[in-house]
């Protein structure tokens, strides 16, 4: 049974760019949330997805956007980075509405 | 509004020694609490959690944990500290909501295990 995945593990952009990060939930879960983990800091809550649309954010700006497909997973998107998010993204799985939450391994984001 | 304070930055232990790591938290409500280990480059994975009943939880890797309401706590032990268990721990509220939830994270502490 696999857990969480996210794709890809690492990934390098500059300043401006816009970013997709990538999440399939553990099989039978129908929840997504993401959460950002800056350098020596704990997780941050981003937003939670089910039944394809947003259920909750945290304080995070419109530069940050996601989407949930039919199939459950889920994408992360990161319009006109900036250098302070440059953070391990972590995808986390459950099932609505008060399951644990899973993690998946992260995706490392470097903004140059 | 809810937030999770783990007073210790640093622990080390030694090998063989019994571990205890603080976890304090704020919520209005009953809370959900998590304890989960990082370690370094790798993901959260889930130690151990508590929803209601019994305030003393067993987890994973011989790990517990005990809730304790009045004192807002949730302490983190193991009796016997593995080289392997050097790595990060992270206390977690969960806000449960009808639309959704989220977890609150302390800022986690730092295990390091000496032989």
């Amino acid at each position: 049974d696999a857990g969480v995945t996210q794709s890809p593990t690492h990934l390098i952009k500059t300043r401006g760019q816009q970013v997709t990060l990538r999440c399939s939930p553990k099989s039978g879960h129908d929840t997504v949330s993401w959460y950002q983990q800056a350098l020596g800091q704990g997780p941050q809550f981003i937003f939670q997805y089910y039944e394809e649309e947003e259920r909750q954010r945290g304080n995070f700006p419109d530069r940050f956007s996601g989407h949930q497909f039919p199939n459950y997973s889920s994408e992360l998107n990161v319009n006109a980075l900036l250098l302070g998010d440059s953070a391990l993204y972590l995808c986390a799985s459950s099932s609505f509405p008060k399951e644990t939450q899973y993690f998946g391994p992260g995706t490392r984001l470097l903004v140059l | 509004a809810q937030s999770v304070t783990q007073p210790d930055i640093h622990i080390t232990v030694s090998e063989g020694a019994s571990l205890e790591l603080r976890c304090n938290y704020s919520y209005g409500a009953t809370p959900y609490l998590f304890w989960y280990v990082q370690s370094p480059g790798q993901g959260l994975q889930l130690l151990l959690k508590y929803f209601s009943g019994d305030t003393l939880v067993q987890g994973i890797k011989g790990f517990e944990a005990e809730f304790k309401r009045s004192q807002s706590s949730f302490n983190l032990r193991k009796p016997s500290v593995h080289w392997s268990d050097a790595a990060e721990y992270f206390c977690a509220v969960g806000k449960y909501m009808e639309y959704g939830n989220k977890l609150v994270f302390g800022a986690g502490t730092i295990l390091r295990v000496k032989s």
